[in-house]
């Protein structure tokens, strides 16, 4: 089993469209964890980090379900500039992040 | 805003060779980090490093590979001698004290071994 598995996508959706992204890890001693978003060819940049009471920054919302070890990321109203590959990123607390293969995202117009 | 930085853009070296990745990472931060992604995979771990000392490492850091704090701003990454498996984008990364699960990578170097 992969330790944090995402849907490959692409998601295709047209501007101001919701879209939601899952992820589910299979480490039960995760303890950090994060959406990062990465464009093509460049480095991954970190989106948000998830916290169990759920977090919310702007269009974006995190949830985080320790119980089933899922992990969700909700975007509003996208944005063109929002067409990426986004990363769930777990951390069992010894800061070696593990990676998702990413979900990637194209925002129409 | 601050960034970690990374040095070269692109590196293309022989098999065999050693070569050297630099990275500054950002200027108040304690924790640094190597990571590498194979062209179509997943961002992999390398190593992290904190108080001078390798903190964790992975399984793909293995003899060819290690890492120094030559000064008190850049932080290196280097392969003895390099396979054509080497070949990927390396991500320096930096996190600072008290915030130290959060990281912030560098725009990357790519290594081309031929």
């Amino acid at each position: 089993r992969k330790e944090v598995e995402q849907d490959p996508g692409p998601f295709n959706v047209p501007e101001g469209a919701t879209v939601a992204f899952n992820c589910t890890y299979s480490n039960s001693a995760s303890q950090s964890f994060f959406w990062y978003r990465q464009d093509c060819r460049k480095e991954p940049k970190l989106l948000m980090s998830v916290y169990s009471s759920g977090n919310e920054d702007g269009r974006f919302t995190a949830q985080l379900n320790r119980a089933s070890q899922y992990i969700s990321l909700l975007i509003r109203d996208s944005k063109l500039s929002d067409s990426a590959t986004y990363l769930c990123v777990v951390d069992t607390g010894r800061r070696a992040l593990t990676f998702g293969s990413g979900t990637r995202l194209q925002v129409q117009p | 805003e601050p960034e970690v930085t990374q040095t070269p853009s692109h590196q293309v070296t022989q098999m065999g060779q050693e070569v050297i990745l630099r990275c500054v990472p950002i200027s108040n931060h304690l924790y640094f980090y190597w990571y590498r992604q194979i062209l179509g995979q997943k961002v992999e771990f390398l190593v992290s490093f904190y108080n001078n000392e390798i903190s964790e490492k992975s399984e793909i850091f293995d003899d060819q590979f290690s890492v120094e704090r030559p000064d008190g701003s850049n932080f290196t990454l280097k392969i003895r001698s390099t396979k054509l498996e080497d070949s990927a984008m390396y991500f320096c990364a930096s996190s600072e004290q008290g915030r130290d699960y959060e990281q912030y990578f560098g725009p990357g170097t790519r290594l081309t071994v031929t």
